[in-house]
């Protein structure tokens, strides 16, 4: 898997987009970007994916550069509910029977009233 | 309510003893993972099941073991337990495919060893 480097914290406004960087500037062509949080004490949840385009779900959107090394998550439009430890995970999605993902230390979020 | 159901939420028992944790997974899924969350260690990967056979194995102590069922649900069985094996232990699952590494994490099982 190749290396992620996230900042430890950051902090956002309610209500305001929380934007959370992501460094893997050594990803392989065929290594996809994944995004889990996990609210305190619950299981981790994932959020999205992508590889190299920009993704938007009802979560998040996904942010790629174009020569793939950073991406950013950015959730549009904080709530105190999304104050967790955020995981950008770097991982070739080709094994169809899965295999370990391995979580870093993660961004904590704190979104502030 | 994510789909995967483990038992029990809590545990507290005491040093030496032996529990088994349980994991239903998300119906249609075929792998199941267990992760192990202590306090000052973060997310540990356990181990990988897939349709009933062990798949990928992390920093597993040889003191637990895993198995996978024929309805796939999956047991984590932790034996003459020490006070360090105080945790929270996740399951996930994901399916077969392209989606392999998405998974779904349980709420997890709280194990207090006194």
């Amino acid at each position: 898997d190749a290396k992620t480097t996230q900042p430890p914290s950051m902090d956002c406004a309610e209500g305001r987009a929380a934007n959370l960087p992501c460094n893997h500037s050594t990803i392989s062509g065929n290594e996809y970007v994944y995004w889990y949080r996990q609210i305190h004490s619950q299981g981790p949840q994932y959020i999205i994916h992508g590889l190299k385009n920009n993704e938007t779900n009802e979560m998040a959107s996904l942010i790629i550069t174009e020569d793939r090394k950073s991406s950013t998550l950015i959730l549009p439009h904080a709530t105190l509910r999304d104050t967790a430890v955020y995981y950008c995970i770097v991982r070739v999605p080709q094994e169809t029977s899965g295999s370990r993902l391995t979580f870093g230390e993660g961004t904590q979020l704190t979104v502030n009233p | 309510d994510s789909g995967v159901t483990q038992t029990p939420k809590h545990l507290i028992t005491a040093t030496g003893q032996r529990v088994t944790l349980r994991c239903s997974p998300r119906s249609g899924d075929l792998s199941v993972y267990w992760y192990q969350q202590s306090l000052d260690q973060g997310l540990q990967f356990l181990i990988q099941y897939y349709n009933g056979e062990e798949r990928a194995k992390g920093n597993i102590l040889e003191r637990f073991s895993a198995q996978q069922f024929p309805d796939l649900h999956s047991e984590l069985n932790l034996s003459s337990l020490e006070l360090g094996d105080s945790a929270l232990y996740f399951c996930a699952s994901s399916v077969y495919g392209v989606g392999a590494n998405v998974l779904t994490f349980g709420a997890g099982s709280r194990l207090t060893v006194l």
